[in-house]
């Protein structure tokens, strides 16, 4: 089993359109959760932590429930610059090391 | 400017070649680590190194070798022993094991190996 899963999509909305995914961890003591950007031939770049209260950053809100062990990312208004892949990350119990899930691609159309 | 480079951009190695991949942080983080992305697929970890002159084995180590001998660097060799070598290298750094926030890791702009 994978340590983290993601839908793959694609997944392609209109702007201005709400769109949500959501990732799945195998280990129920995984430490620390993130959300990445990957843009096209390009590093992946933070986007936002994961917090258990769950936490707000503009228009993406991103939710832990470690009953049900996922993660989940919204985004309000899609703009077309938020067409990406957007990448899982979870950071292991012992904390040295990361597992990525193999990203969700998002396209807005205008 | 704090960050993570990478150095080179590109790189194009022969067959039976070894090669070394670059990566230098200022970001006074004690761990780094190298992963291989292949076109579709997700990230795979090659190597970590959570201190100075200590590193362990990822996923994919085998036909590769690093070294951890200053903090701020942490050079990956692609050696002849790599049976798929050509692939996009990115090379990431975060604070550490360290428990609660602010334990993220950056990454660098990546290397585009290509095997002729």
């Amino acid at each position: 089993r994978k340590e983290v899963e993601q839908d793959p999509g694609p997944f392609n909305v209109p702007e201005g359109a709400t769109v949500a995914f959501n990732c799945t961890y195998s280990n129920s003591a995984s430490q620390s959760f993130f959300w990445y950007r990957q843009d096209c031939r390009k590093e992946p770049k933070l986007l936002m932590s994961v917090y258990s209260s769950g936490n707000e950053d503009g228009r993406f809100t991103a939710q832990l429930n470690r009953a049900s062990q996922y993660i989940s990312l919204l985004i309000r208004d899609s703009k077309l610059s938020d067409s990406a892949t957007y990448l899982c990350v979870v950071l292991s119990n012992t904390g040295n090391q990361f597992y990525f899930g193999t990203g969700t691609s998002l396209t807005v159309i205008p | 400017d704090g960050g993570i480079t990478q150095s080179p951009k590109y790189l194009f190695r022969k067959e039976g070649q070894n090669v070394t991949l670059s990566c230098e942080q200022n970001l006074n983080h004690d761990a780094m680590y190298w992963y291989r992305q292949d076109p579709g697929q997700g990230l795979r970890l090659i190597y970590y190194s959570q201190i100075v002159n200590d590193f362990q084995k990822g996923d994919i180590a085998e036909g590769y070798s690093v070294s951890r001998e200053k903090k701020e660097s942490f050079p990956l060799t692609v050696t002849s022993a790599q049976k798929n070598p050509t692939a996009f290298y990115l090379c990431a750094s975060s604070k550490g094991v360290t428990s609660g926030r602010g334990n993220e890791q950056f990454f660098g702009p990546g290397t585009r190996l290509t095997v002729l």
